[in-house]
């Protein structure tokens, strides 16, 4: 049952270019979305998050915009750095329920 | 803040014996934590949930006799691979979350587990 879906298994950019990464759900309960990045053999690193009640969340280089309607959130770095090379997840929740649901992951590289 | 580790970050056994991974929460006290596997290109797959002080939650599909959880206090969650067998190899990782209202899961770094 997957309830978040990352369709793009990769994405590769030019330094200086914006990343788009992109994420689906099919719950319409879910109310709190984030977004990880993961390197090999680590443990995923929280990036972003954002609650249902808006549709943009934004810090530094990274930010997150919501499409309730189309259960659609994507996460646009600028200007991605190869630093940024790694997998990104994202995550959805509903309310206080711990459980989280994540995406299969879009591994992103990007290119000095 | 909200740092979580977890030990040991790799282990390799034989067929047959058991592992234990030990999850804690260094500046906050998680009264529930998460334990995920991570098979390879795939997502992270919640195995269960564990509770301090009372039985963890599995998600259906994963054996609980086989991963054994242990939530003995509000900063330590161990889970035990018991009988391992190949099949067992992943990458398991734990997560805790801070109390209160929408926040995220913190991860530990993992543990690679390679059975031969």
């Amino acid at each position: 049952d997957q309830q978040v879906k990352q369709n793009s298994p990769s994405l590769s950019v030019q330094e200086g270019r914006i990343s788009i990464l992109n994420c689906d759900y099919t719950n319409s309960m879910f109310d709190y979305f984030l977004w990880y990045k993961k390197y090999p053999a680590e443990g995923p690193t929280f990036l972003i998050s954002i609650s249902s009640i808006k549709d943009k969340n934004e810090d530094g280089r990274f930010t997150v915009f919501l499409n309730k309607s189309a259960k659609h959130l994507s996460l646009h770095i600028v200007p991605s750095q190869p630093g940024d090379s790694a997998v990104y997840f994202c995550a959805a929740s509903r309310g206080n329920n711990n459980d989280m649901r994540f995406g299969a992951g879009t591994r992103l590289t990007v290119k000095p | 803040g909200a740092v979580v580790s977890q030990h040991p970050s790799w282990v390799i056994c034989k067929s047959g014996t058991s592992v234990k991974i030990e999850c804690r929460s260094l500046d906050f006290q998680a009264t529930t934590m998460f334990w995920y596997r991570q098979f390879p290109k795939q997502s992270l797959m919640l195995m269960a949930t564990s509770n301090e002080g009372s039985k963890a939650t599995y998600e259906q599909g994963v054996e609980k006799d086989k991963f054994l959880i242990n939530h003995a206090s509000l900063t330590l969650s161990t889970l035990t691979v018991t009988s391992a067998h190949p099949e067992d190899s992943s990458f398991y990782i734990c997560s805790a979350r801070v109390q209160g209202g929408n926040s995220p899961l913190h991860f530990g770094n993992g543990t690679r587990l390679t059975v031969t």
